[in-house]
């Protein structure tokens, strides 16, 4: 199975400042045949179902705001939020979606300092 | 617009089964691959297993395999999971969700889940 390892498990950061959540999975997610990661970043709410942000590593879901930008290739990826506004409040969890067992990483809390 | 309604949780003494269904519409279900997600209280995100559109690829995690049945019926837009021999670490809220194609392991859409307690 390809574990998925994110960090930090939190972060505070102040409105208007930038945030970044990494990513590590314990093997490569490129795709050789499509040069594709098969890499997801889902935010999550509060009582809320996870909601796609993020999918192939750095493609925005429709709705997205583009202060949301994902990174990286093969085995290390970061969610960057450029500018961070208050609802953005929430958990955010990276998944590879390259094999089954599909994985997620435990999760990173991301919250207002 | 894409909605899945996940109905059937509740509590079940260890043992015991239960199925869950979830009901979509607003989409063509029969061209979609479904999946099934948990989350224990307070926890984070654990897939469970997957449905291709026509049925010929169902996969399962380990956690769950040999005891949950992922199942569909294309006629009347519904996804269903059998969990039979529950446990106490089954507890968990369940979500049904879409994949974004005929097989694929990428899911873009959630429902809002149902909760199953396993307790005696």
């Amino acid at each position: 199975d390809i574990v998925m390892t994110q960090s930090p498990d939190s972060q505070a950061v102040s409105l208007g400042e930038r945030a970044a959540v990494n990513c590590k999975s314990s093997q490569s997610l490129l795709s050789r045949s499509d040069n594709r990661n098969y890499l997801n970043w889902y935010q999550q709410k509060p009582g809320q179902p996870p909601k796609l942000v993020i999918s192939w590593a750095y493609t925005r879901e429709s709705g997205v705001p583009d202060r949301f930008s994902g990174s990286g290739s093969g085995t290390d990826f970061t969610l960057t939020i450029s500018s961070l506004q208050a609802e953005d409040v929430a958990v955010y969890y990276c998944q590879q979606y390259y094999s089954a067992p599909l994985t997620f990483g435990g999760g990173t809390k991301v919250e207002i300092k | 617009q894409v909605q899945l309604v996940e109905s059937g949780g509740g509590v079940v003494q260890p043992g015991r089964s239960l199925r869950l269904s979830c009901a979509a519409s607003g989409f063509t279900f029969s061209s979609y691959a479904m999946h099934w997600v948990r989350q224990a209280p307070g926890k984070g995100l654990e897939w469970v297993a997957l449905l291709s559109n026509n049925g010929d690829n169902e996969r399962y995690a380990a956690s769950v395999k040999g005891r949950f049945t992922i199942s569909r019926d294309n006629s009347k837009n519904t996804l269903y999971v059998q969990m039979n021999s529950l446990r106490g670490d089954d507890t968990a809220l369940y979500f049904c969700a879409r994949g974004h194609g005929p097989g694929s392991y990428l899911i873009d859409q959630w429902g809002q889940g149902t909760l199953v307690t396993v307790s005696s």
